[in-house]
Protein backbone atom coordinates (compact mmCIF):
# COMPACT_ATOMS: atom_id res chain seq x y z
CA UNK A 1 0.00 0.00 0.00
CA UNK A 2 1.19 3.69 -0.73
CA UNK A 3 2.68 5.71 2.30
CA UNK A 4 3.80 8.95 2.66
CA UNK A 5 6.10 10.21 5.96
CA UNK A 6 5.56 13.34 7.84
CA UNK A 7 7.75 14.22 10.66
CA UNK A 8 6.02 13.81 13.66
CA UNK A 9 6.43 17.22 15.12
CA UNK A 10 7.83 20.71 14.09
CA UNK A 11 8.66 24.01 16.22
CA UNK A 12 8.55 27.46 15.19
CA UNK A 13 8.91 30.79 16.74
CA UNK A 14 6.44 33.17 16.56
CA UNK A 15 6.98 35.06 13.16
CA UNK A 16 9.44 32.71 11.46
CA UNK A 17 8.83 30.42 9.28
CA UNK A 18 7.97 26.78 9.19
CA UNK A 19 8.34 24.01 7.23
CA UNK A 20 6.33 20.50 6.65
CA UNK A 21 7.85 18.14 4.83
CA UNK A 22 5.89 14.91 2.98
CA UNK A 23 7.50 12.01 1.46
CA UNK A 24 6.21 9.39 -1.07
CA UNK A 25 7.31 6.88 -3.45
CA UNK A 26 6.26 8.12 -6.52
CA UNK A 27 4.51 11.62 -5.10
CA UNK A 28 6.85 13.19 -8.03
CA UNK A 29 4.27 12.04 -10.34
CA UNK A 30 1.38 12.85 -7.96
CA UNK A 31 -0.27 15.48 -6.27
CA UNK A 32 -0.31 16.52 -3.14
CA UNK A 33 -2.44 18.53 -0.74
CA UNK A 34 -2.37 19.57 2.62
CA UNK A 35 -5.32 19.44 5.87
CA UNK A 36 -4.80 21.82 9.08
CA UNK A 37 -6.77 20.49 11.99
CA UNK A 38 -7.18 22.29 15.17
CA UNK A 39 -8.08 20.39 18.78
CA UNK A 40 -11.60 19.45 18.56
CA UNK A 41 -12.42 20.62 14.89
CA UNK A 42 -12.12 19.06 11.47
CA UNK A 43 -9.94 18.89 9.13
CA UNK A 44 -9.46 21.93 6.76
CA UNK A 45 -7.93 22.13 3.57
CA UNK A 46 -5.05 24.73 3.03
CA UNK A 47 -3.15 23.76 -0.37
CA UNK A 48 -4.16 21.43 -3.03
CA UNK A 49 -2.68 20.50 -6.43
CA UNK A 50 0.70 20.67 -4.98
CA UNK A 51 0.32 24.26 -4.31
CA UNK A 52 -2.98 25.82 -4.60
CA UNK A 53 -4.43 28.21 -1.82
CA UNK A 54 -8.31 27.77 -1.82
CA UNK A 55 -9.91 30.98 -1.37
CA UNK A 56 -10.07 32.47 2.73
CA UNK A 57 -6.66 30.29 3.38
CA UNK A 58 -4.23 33.36 4.13
CA UNK A 59 -2.01 33.76 1.93
CA UNK A 60 0.99 33.28 4.34
CA UNK A 61 0.10 29.32 3.56
CA UNK A 62 2.11 27.88 0.67
CA UNK A 63 3.11 24.79 -0.63
CA UNK A 64 5.72 23.23 -2.99
CA UNK A 65 6.97 19.86 -4.07
CA UNK A 66 10.47 19.06 -5.00
CA UNK A 67 11.04 15.29 -6.09
CA UNK A 68 9.26 12.90 -3.98
CA UNK A 69 9.14 15.32 -1.30
CA UNK A 70 6.22 17.77 -0.97
CA UNK A 71 6.55 20.78 1.81
CA UNK A 72 4.13 23.17 3.33
CA UNK A 73 5.18 26.53 4.01
CA UNK A 74 3.76 29.04 7.22
CA UNK A 75 5.23 32.07 6.44
CA UNK A 76 5.25 34.48 9.22
CA UNK A 77 3.54 31.95 11.85
CA UNK A 78 1.03 33.15 13.89
CA UNK A 79 0.23 31.11 17.24
CA UNK A 80 -2.91 30.74 15.61
CA UNK A 81 -1.02 28.16 13.04
CA UNK A 82 -0.44 25.78 15.93
CA UNK A 83 -2.40 22.47 14.92
CA UNK A 84 -1.59 19.39 13.43
CA UNK A 85 -1.01 19.29 10.08
CA UNK A 86 -1.91 16.75 7.26
CA UNK A 87 -0.78 15.89 3.91
CA UNK A 88 -2.69 13.68 1.40
CA UNK A 89 -2.70 12.15 -2.50
CA UNK A 90 -4.49 9.77 -4.51
CA UNK A 91 -2.80 6.51 -5.52
CA UNK A 92 -5.16 4.82 -7.80
CA UNK A 93 -4.23 1.34 -5.78
CA UNK A 94 -4.73 3.04 -2.13
CA UNK A 95 -6.69 5.63 -3.26
CA UNK A 96 -7.28 8.39 -0.37
CA UNK A 97 -3.63 8.17 1.40
CA UNK A 98 -2.71 10.58 4.50
CA UNK A 99 0.46 11.14 6.29
CA UNK A 100 0.64 10.38 9.58
CA UNK A 101 0.50 13.93 10.53
CA UNK A 102 2.56 16.51 12.03
CA UNK A 103 2.49 18.44 15.05
CA UNK A 104 3.35 22.23 14.48
CA UNK A 105 3.80 23.83 17.74
CA UNK A 106 4.52 27.64 17.94
CA UNK A 107 6.73 29.08 20.82
CA UNK B 1 -23.34 28.14 2.67
CA UNK B 2 -21.52 24.36 1.96
CA UNK B 3 -22.20 21.89 5.09
CA UNK B 4 -22.33 18.01 6.02
CA UNK B 5 -24.13 17.36 8.63
CA UNK B 6 -23.06 14.05 10.48
CA UNK B 7 -24.51 11.78 12.73
CA UNK B 8 -25.53 8.44 14.32
CA UNK B 9 -22.57 7.60 15.68
CA UNK B 10 -22.66 6.21 19.64
CA UNK B 11 -21.80 3.35 21.74
CA UNK B 12 -22.08 0.08 20.20
CA UNK B 13 -20.62 -3.59 21.63
CA UNK B 14 -17.65 -5.36 19.75
CA UNK B 15 -19.59 -7.48 17.14
CA UNK B 16 -22.48 -5.05 16.87
CA UNK B 17 -23.87 -2.45 14.03
CA UNK B 18 -23.75 1.03 13.49
CA UNK B 19 -25.16 3.44 10.58
CA UNK B 20 -23.98 6.72 10.36
CA UNK B 21 -25.48 9.53 7.86
CA UNK B 22 -24.49 12.63 6.56
CA UNK B 23 -26.59 15.49 5.57
CA UNK B 24 -25.82 17.75 3.02
CA UNK B 25 -26.60 21.00 2.36
CA UNK B 26 -25.50 24.38 0.18
CA UNK B 27 -24.43 21.93 -3.28
CA UNK B 28 -25.76 20.05 -5.54
CA UNK B 29 -24.99 16.74 -3.72
CA UNK B 30 -25.80 13.95 -6.65
CA UNK B 31 -22.78 15.74 -8.89
CA UNK B 32 -20.29 14.71 -6.17
CA UNK B 33 -18.24 11.80 -5.00
CA UNK B 34 -18.34 11.54 -1.57
CA UNK B 35 -15.82 10.05 1.22
CA UNK B 36 -15.88 8.99 4.60
CA UNK B 37 -12.53 9.76 6.97
CA UNK B 38 -11.75 8.46 10.61
CA UNK B 39 -9.86 9.71 13.21
CA UNK B 40 -9.22 7.12 16.71
CA UNK B 41 -8.80 9.12 19.71
CA UNK B 42 -5.23 10.73 19.46
CA UNK B 43 -4.86 9.43 16.11
CA UNK B 44 -3.99 10.39 12.03
CA UNK B 45 -6.44 10.60 9.95
CA UNK B 46 -7.64 7.13 7.95
CA UNK B 47 -9.85 6.69 4.88
CA UNK B 48 -12.32 4.41 5.22
CA UNK B 49 -14.66 4.43 1.58
CA UNK B 50 -15.27 6.59 -1.18
CA UNK B 51 -18.87 6.82 -3.35
CA UNK B 52 -19.89 7.62 -6.61
CA UNK B 53 -21.80 10.29 -7.38
CA UNK B 54 -24.81 8.42 -8.57
CA UNK B 55 -24.01 5.35 -5.80
CA UNK B 56 -23.16 2.91 -8.96
CA UNK B 57 -19.12 2.65 -7.72
CA UNK B 58 -17.87 2.31 -3.98
CA UNK B 59 -14.45 1.84 -2.94
CA UNK B 60 -13.00 0.41 0.98
CA UNK B 61 -9.75 0.94 2.74
CA UNK B 62 -8.77 -3.02 3.12
CA UNK B 63 -9.53 -2.59 6.73
CA UNK B 64 -12.92 -2.17 6.49
CA UNK B 65 -13.93 -4.11 2.97
CA UNK B 66 -16.86 -6.70 3.51
CA UNK B 67 -18.07 -4.74 6.63
CA UNK B 68 -18.99 -1.60 6.05
CA UNK B 69 -21.24 -0.38 3.05
CA UNK B 70 -21.39 3.11 2.13
CA UNK B 71 -24.64 4.46 0.27
CA UNK B 72 -26.34 7.58 -0.90
CA UNK B 73 -29.82 8.58 -1.28
CA UNK B 74 -29.53 11.71 -3.49
CA UNK B 75 -32.93 12.62 -3.18
CA UNK B 76 -32.35 13.56 0.38
CA UNK B 77 -28.99 14.81 0.31
CA UNK B 78 -27.93 12.47 2.49
CA UNK B 79 -24.59 9.97 2.39
CA UNK B 80 -24.33 6.92 4.99
CA UNK B 81 -22.41 4.10 6.11
CA UNK B 82 -23.45 1.34 7.49
CA UNK B 83 -20.91 -0.79 10.10
CA UNK B 84 -20.97 -4.12 11.04
CA UNK B 85 -18.99 -6.29 13.20
CA UNK B 86 -17.24 -3.73 14.40
CA UNK B 87 -14.09 -3.73 16.32
CA UNK B 88 -12.97 -2.07 19.61
CA UNK B 89 -10.10 -0.58 18.14
CA UNK B 90 -12.26 1.29 14.93
CA UNK B 91 -13.76 3.64 17.80
CA UNK B 92 -13.20 7.22 16.26
CA UNK B 93 -14.61 10.42 15.25
CA UNK B 94 -16.23 9.55 11.25
CA UNK B 95 -15.99 12.56 9.18
CA UNK B 96 -17.56 12.83 5.67
CA UNK B 97 -16.47 14.93 3.14
CA UNK B 98 -17.04 16.50 -0.33
CA UNK B 99 -14.81 15.06 -3.14
CA UNK B 100 -12.91 17.53 -5.67
CA UNK B 101 -11.37 16.04 -8.44
CA UNK B 102 -9.19 17.22 -11.16
CA UNK B 103 -7.46 15.57 -13.95
CA UNK B 104 -4.26 17.76 -15.45
CA UNK B 105 -1.72 16.02 -18.48
CA UNK B 106 -3.00 13.00 -17.36
CA UNK B 107 -2.66 12.89 -13.21
CA UNK B 108 -5.66 12.54 -11.36
CA UNK B 109 -5.57 14.96 -8.17
CA UNK B 110 -8.11 14.64 -5.66
CA UNK B 111 -8.69 16.53 -2.14
CA UNK B 112 -11.79 16.52 0.31
CA UNK B 113 -13.43 20.12 1.16
CA UNK B 114 -15.52 20.31 2.77
CA UNK B 115 -15.68 17.72 6.16
CA UNK B 116 -18.28 17.45 8.23
CA UNK B 117 -18.05 17.79 11.66
CA UNK B 118 -17.74 14.23 12.94
CA UNK B 119 -19.86 11.82 14.57
CA UNK B 120 -17.98 9.85 17.75
CA UNK B 121 -18.12 6.24 17.28
CA UNK B 122 -17.10 4.08 20.60
CA UNK B 123 -16.81 0.44 20.50
CA UNK B 124 -17.10 -1.27 23.74
CA UNK B 125 -18.40 -3.27 26.73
Amino acid sequence: SYELTQPPSVSVSPGQTASITCSGNELGNKYACWYQQKPGQSPVLVIYEDNNRPSGIPERFSGSKSGNTATLTISGTQAMDEADYYCQAWDRNSYVVFGGGTKLTVL
Amino acid sequence: EVQLVESGGGLVQPGGSLRLSCAASGFTFSTYWMHWVRQAPGKGLEWVSRIRSDGSTTTYAASVKGRFTISRDNAKNTLYLQMNSLRAEETAVYYCARERLTIIQGVTSIWLDPWGQGTLVTVSS
